[in-house]
């Protein structure tokens, strides 16, 4: 079975630009999340999804936004790209029956 | 607010048993989790707790006081490959019913021969 996905892998941006990463959960998986890990710090919450509605915001600004679609996948946007963006954003789903989120491999963001 | 707190790095011989503390202070539990890093790669599932009390997984053990704010992770048999960062997270609810995953910075381990 495939696990999460994400696209793309690595992305280079410079300041002021947009950018938009992409998940796909494992199928079944009706909750997704996403997570900013900057460089030597534990992941921090962005965004939960669940049924394409949001569920849960973290401290983050409104330059972030994100959705779901109806298979489940979802967009994470961020505008206005600013160098301290540069991080690990990861994407973790989960099933109805499980407490364990399963991370997928990330994007690596660097903007410069 | 939410606080987790963990060693920034710590160091351990092959074979040997090492224990990462946790001590976490958050509005609100749903239970713990612990997650193995390697650098440039996800975070893996290692183990949840929800009530008190040791949980065994081969090589891999955890342990829960919600009374005292404090988990540890407990690797025996240390191979090289366990030279990783070991994620504490606590699953708290939030106002829309759901529940969300703070985690801590992480402890770099590395495992010299």
């Amino acid at each position: 079975d495939a696990g999460v996905t994400q696209s793309p892998t690595h992305l280079i941006k410079t300041r002021g630009q947009h950018v938009t990463l992409r998940c796909s959960p494992i199928s079944g998986h009706k909750s997704v999340s996403w997570y900013q890990q900057v460089l030597g710090q534990g992941p921090q919450f962005i965004f939960q999804y669940y049924e394409k509605e949001e569920r849960g915001r973290g401290n983050f600004p409104d330059r972030f936004s994100a959705r779901q679609f109806p298979n489940y996948s979802s967009e994470l946007n961020v505008n206005a790209l600013l160098l301290g963006d540069s991080a690990l954003y990861l994407c973790a789903s989960r099933g109805a029956d499980t407490y364990e989120q399963y991370f997928g491999p990330g994007t690596r963001l660097t903007v410069t | 607010g939410q606080n987790i707190d963990q060693p920034t790095e710590m160091t351990a011989t092959e074979g040997a048993i090492v224990q990462i503390n946790c001590t976490y202070q958050t509005s609100g539990f749903n239970g713990l989790f612990w997650y193995q890093q390697h650098a440039g790669e996800a975070p893996t599932f290692l183990s949840y707790n929800v009530l008190d009390g040791l949980e065994e997984k081969g090589r891999f053990s955890s342990f829960l006081s919600r009374s005292k704010g404090y988990s540890y992770l407990l690797l025996k048999e240390l191979q090289m490959k366990d030279s990783a960062s070991y994620l504490c997270a606590v699953r708290s609810p939030r106002s829309s019913g759901y529940s969300t995953l703070t985690f801590g910075k992480g402890t770099m381990l590395l495992v010299s021969p």
